[in-house]
């Protein structure tokens, strides 16, 4: 199984929150991603956080992170229909990235 | 700036049958991968170049699966024979290789095998 572990789906409707949880498994990674997939797309990095941070906030981005319980998250205000994609939690293990299997975010009107 | 490059983007072959992917990266970036990425699943590492020089090719089958980066540019994924598992989304990325790890993707070669 992945050592990144995610979420499959989340549905939210469009205006509110969302929140994507991620659980990761080596405590000495360095830095923690969030990249997004579009449909057809490769993946594009959204966000990054230093494993020696507890939170980044990017616009309507919001990244918090727990060592001690090796949780990574991803909120996202005011979510739009564009924010429909899906999103990749990944570990940087030894200079390699160790992705997740993504969490389908659907946005509803 | 330009992104990365892949082609073809779909290609549907028969098992047993070889093919090949090609990727150029941004211009300037030094590390290239090769990602291997089967539905529903997250992106595994195959091949990671530094220069033409291969770093970590530890996930990939060697028994068919080569991949080369001649003069630290462009590069070639290539399968021979193909299975009907190495159905999948092959996806290249480069890096300018600082510690923060950002990876530029391109948007994958998408490879049925029948």
């Amino acid at each position: 199984g992945e050592d990144v572990e995610q979420s499959l789906f989340l549905s939210v409707r469009e205006g509110d929150s969302s929140v994507i949880n991620c659980t990761y498994t080596d405590s000495s990674s360095t830095y923690l991603y969030w990249y997004k997939q579009e449909p057809g797309a490769g993946l594009q990095l959204l966000t990054y956080i230093f494993s020696n941070m507890d939170m980044k906030q990017d616009q309507r981005l919001t990244v918090l992170l727990n060592k001690k319980d090796k949780h990574l998250s991803l909120r996202i205000a005011d979510t739009q229909t564009g924010d429909s994609a899906i999103y990749f939690c990944a570990e940087s293990l030894w200079g390699k990235l160790q992705f997740g299997a993504g969490t389908q975010v659907v946005v509803t009107p | 700036e330009a992104g990365v490059a892949q082609s073809p983007r779909y290609k549907i072959i028969e098992k047993r049958q070889s093919v090949a992917f090609w990727c150029n990266p941004i211009s300037g970036h030094a590390t290239l991968y090769w990602y291997q990425q089967i539905l529903g699943q997250g992106p595994k590492l195959l091949i990671q170049f530094q220069n033409n020089g291969v770093v970590d090719d530890s996930q990939l089958p060697k028994d068919r699966f080569s991949a080369e980066r001649l003069k630290g540019v462009d590069s070639t994924l290539k399968i021979q024979p193909a299975k009907l598992e190495d159905s999948a989304v092959y996806l290249c990325a480069s890096s300018l290789g600082r510690s923060t790890g950002e990876l530029f993707f391109g948007e994958g070669s998408r490879l049925t095998v029948l």
